[in-house]
């Protein structure tokens, strides 16, 4: 089965700060990696599928990149209605299994 | 839109089986390449996917919760369920019920989710 491993498990950025969280599958997924939002008390949201692309409504300052085994999340200026825990999840293979998830909290 | 909402029982007793019921509008369960998904979260734990069921209806489960879940399908109520058997307080969570978009959609993973709901393991 594919783990996925997420780094930082948490961080702490001022507003405006660049976030890079990074997701590392054991074995070679493609692209078929999603990103997920989560606020606290709310339902996961869909970020960027096909490991780059942003799901419509989702701010630019959203992005990702990778293919393989890496990946990377990046808000490129961190807001106040950024806080939440991200996933990473593969999709390439069942178990679609999740990362184990990065707090993003404002410093 | 597609819209999901999960109902059951929100305390279960431990040794029973837990059964829960996605109740799926503005889509159907029997088309399209879906995969229909559950996934658990924990209370402060993130988020752990259990299986699927696909619009075909073969079936894939977590491997760490394999011996215990069925998930199936009810197309005339375009519904699907999740039995976990013998459950126990580490099976306390909110379950999820979620589509799956296959990788040469638009949207791929889980765009639409269910609520949630929190289902207690206690005596």
């Amino acid at each position: 089965d594919i783990q996925m491993t997420q780094s930082p498990s948490s961080l702490s950025a001022s507003v405006g700060d660049r976030v890079t969280i990074t997701c590392r599958a054991s074995q070679g997924i493609s692209n078929f990696l999603a990103w997920y939002q989560q606020k606290p008390g709310k339902v996961p949201k869909l970020l960027i599928y096909a490991a780059s692309t942003l799901q419509s409504g989702v701010p630019s300052r959203f992005s990702g990149s990778g293919s393989g085994t890496d990946f990377t999340l990046t808000i490129s200026s961190l807001q106040p209605e950024d806080v939440a825990t991200f996933y990473c999840q593969n999709y390439n293979s069942a178990p679609w299994t999740f990362g184990q998830g990065t707090k993003v909290e404002i410093k | 839109q597609v819209q999901l909402q999960e109902s059951g029982p929100g305390l279960v007793k431990p040794s029973e089986t837990l059964s829960l019921t996605c109740t799926v509008s503005g889509g159907s369960v029997s088309s399209g390449s879906y995969y229909w998904s559950w996934i658990r979260q924990p209370p402060g734990k993130g988020l752990e996917w259990i299986g699927y069921i696909y619009y075909s209806g073969n079936t894939n489960y977590n491997p760490s919760l394999k011996s215990r879940v069925t998930i199936s399908v009810d197309t005339s109520n375009n519904q699907f369920s999740l039995k976990l058997t013998s459950v126990t307080a580490a099976d306390t969570a909110v379950y999820y019920c979620a589509r799956g978009a296959p990788y040469y959609y638009d949207s791929s993973g889980y765009l639409y989710w269910g609520q949630g709901t929190l289902v207690t393991v206690s005596s």
